[in-house]
Formats: structure tokens, sequence, C-alpha cells
């Protein structure tokens, strides 16, 4: 099947500082990704559609300057949060989904990102 | 916000016993994904279905897509302790665009000895 990791798992930062998220495609090349975020007991909600070689398509609501979005190649994906705040703190989960095949309509995910702002 | 209705929230069930939940819309969709989540980890595909009416079976783990296009369903038969976690039902409508999903609220699924 389709392998997503993401870097770090966790990590605590903060407030007014940037973390950086990798997200990678291990054994596929994913021209797109996405980018969610999951608050605790809900369910996950889309942030950004990460497209290789051009920008980043938001959500409504979801801040493109203080969520960037940067898919420099066909393996990798980074989610950088600026000026973090306590509020930011949340699970961040990408997914992707090889291009061919009949796993090209299924969506695979990362095991997510643990963020902490103090 | 969500455009799926998933139900139950939770189920607190016994060892042995079967599971069933479900997820409905106004919308037709032309894809349904079923995950398992368990805490601080990444959902993890269950089963993946493509045509109105299809039923597919992954071990104890059976879902179907609705007829109507619009609703699909997820049963777990002979429930044991590690189908604990979050199961969460995804479908892709056929006005959303390649890889966007639209995600249940979640059904919480604890299963006691």
């Amino acid at each position: 099947g389709a392998v997503v990791s993401q870097h770090p798992s966790w990590v605590i930062c903060k407030s007014g500082t940037s973390v950086k998220i990798e997200c990678r495609s291990l054994d596929f090349q994913a021209t797109t990704m996405f980018w969610y975020r999951q608050f605790p007991k809900q369910s996950l909600m889309l942030m950004a559609t990460s497209n290789e070689g051009s920008k980043a398509t938001y959500e409504q609501g979801v801040e493109k300057d203080k969520f960037l979005i940067n898919h420099a190649s066909l393996t990798l994906s980074t989610l950088t949060v600026t000026s973090a705040h306590p509020e930011d703190s949340s699970f961040y989960i990408c997914s992707a989904s090889p291009p061919q095949g009949r796993e090209a309509y299924e969506q695979y995910f990362g095991p997510g990102t643990r963020l902490t702002v103090t | 916000g969500q455009q799926l209705n998933q139900s139950p929230q939770s189920m607190f069930i016994q060892e042995g016993e079967d599971v069933s939940m479900n997820c409905t819309s106004s919308s037709i969709f032309n894809t349904w994904l079923w995950y398992k989540q368990d805490p601080g980890e990444g959902p993890v595909l269950l089963i993946a279905l493509y045509k109105a009416g299809e039923l597919t079976s992954n071990g104890r783990l059976t879902a179907q897509f609705g007829i109507t296009r619009k609703d699909s369903f997820l049963n777990i038969s002979a429930s044991i302790p590690s189908d604990v976690g979050i199961y969460f039902c995804a479908g892709q409508r056929t006005t959303d665009s390649w890889g966007k999903f639209q995600f249940g609220a979640g059904t919480q699924v604890v299963v006691t000895p």
C-alpha cells in the first residue's frame, strides 16, 4: 500500500516562533497532498491542498500567510506554522495518493504531528 | 463544515458483538472511504467503495456503498478489543475536485471484554 510519513511526530514550541512540519510520500510520487488539522475528539478539517510546483489552495477561513505550504518535490510537502500561538496547538495530518491504479482514488494519511505551543 | 452525518457518535459494546455505523448526506458521492484512527495516530484506510450498491469486505469488516449514492454503511462482526478506536467515513462528492473528501464526525467504538 501507499506509505506517507510525517516529521516530526510531535513538537513543542514557544509562542511567536515558527514550526515546520514535513510530509513525505515514501513509495510513490504525489503531485497533490492535503493538509488537515484535528482538534481533540473532533473530525479532520481540511486546511489546504498542496500542489507540486504551484501555489497551495487554501480552504475558506484558513490564513495562507500563517500556514505556509511548500510542495517543492513530488515526494515532499511542508507546512510551516508561522508566529505560532497557543490556539494553533493541534494535531496536523497530511494525506496523499499514488498517481495510478485503484489507489489513486484513495487517500493515505501520515501518522500526524502533534503541535503544542506554549 | 461537515457534509456527512455519521452515526452513532459512540458505541459501547461487548466483545463478540457486531457493530454497525453509517454515514448519510444530501449530496451524491462517487467514492466512499472508511478509516480507523487510534489515539495520536493518523487514520488508516480500511475499505474503499466506488460503485453504488458495492459491498466490500476486509476481514471482519464489511462496508456498502448505498444505492442512492448518498450513504454508506460499515459493519464490524464479532468485535475484539483491538477494534477500539474512532471510525471515520469519508466521501468524495461528484462536485468535489480530485482527492478532496468530506469527513464524518466519527464513531467512537469501545469494546469491553
